[in-house]
């Protein structure tokens, strides 16, 4: 069945150092793929998504580009904030089924970003 | 705030009580969601409804019981919970859910611990 790996945390930076969360899936044809964050005591909310192949998802200025060769969706970020520090979470949606907008959650990467 | 509304916000509760938890959303969608975040585990969807209609109902115990009025409100109904139940419960809404790049909006989540 479909599935979401994304890399063990919890991550811990410095501020304005260049963040990378790795993810990849598994799923049979083309599933819609997306980050959310959770911040401290709130829900998720949505950071970003890519509907199809070589497609790039961009927001707040984090990154990341559906790879369908390496079933990948690594989220990227040049320079990290304090104000980043939160839950990361990867997921996938699709593409066969009755259900197809049912969410697939990876784990969820804590990241603490340093002063 | 995302347009979805979740009360109460925390919940404690004896095994042999009977609760609810309900949810609400102001953004004129058709499906609606309940997932059980707990520590270490990704997020489990628990159920779904599309236009009022339960879709999915992920193996979920009959402890749990969901109810959907109309598109804007879902509420879950608990009764004779186990301590494993403690987690966040979270509420999601989409346009729909058959779609796969539809986005899903949470709310804050209701903390549930039992007792």
């Amino acid at each position: 069945g479909n599935s979401v790996t994304q890399m063990e945390g919890p991550v811990t930076l410095s501020e304005e150092a260049f963040l990378t969360i790795n993810c990849t899936y598994t799923a049979t044809g083309y599933p819609s793929l997306f980050w959310y964050v959770q911040y401290p005591g709130e829900g998720l909310q949505l950071l970003l998504k890519a509907t199809k192949a070589d497609d790039k998802g961009s927001n707040k200025g984090f990154e990341a580009t559906y790879r369908k060769e390496t079933t990948s969706f690594h989220l990227e970020k040049g320079s990290v904030q304090v104000s980043d520090s939160a839950v990361y979470f990867c997921a996938l949606s699709g593409p066969y089924g009755g259900s197809q907008g049912n969410l697939i959650f990876g784990k969820g990467t804590k990241l603490s970003v340093k002063p | 705030e995302t347009g979805v509304t979740q009360t109460p916000r925390h919940l404690v509760m004896g095994m042999t009580n009977k609760k609810s938890l309900k949810c609400e959303q102001h953004l004129g969608h058709n499906a609606m969601y309940w997932y059980k975040q707990s520590a270490k585990k990704p997020l489990e969807l628990m159920f779904v409804y599309n236009f009022k209609e339960q879709t999915e109902n992920n193996s979920v115990p009959s402890r749990f019981s969901p109810e959907c009025p109309n598109s804007s409100h879902l509420f879950l109904h608990l009764h004779t919970l186990q301590p494993e139940d403690s987690a966040l419960y979270l509420c999601a809404s989409s346009q729909e859910s058959t779609y796969s790049h539809n986005e899903q909006f949470f709310g804050p989540g209701t903390r549930l611990t039992v007792l």
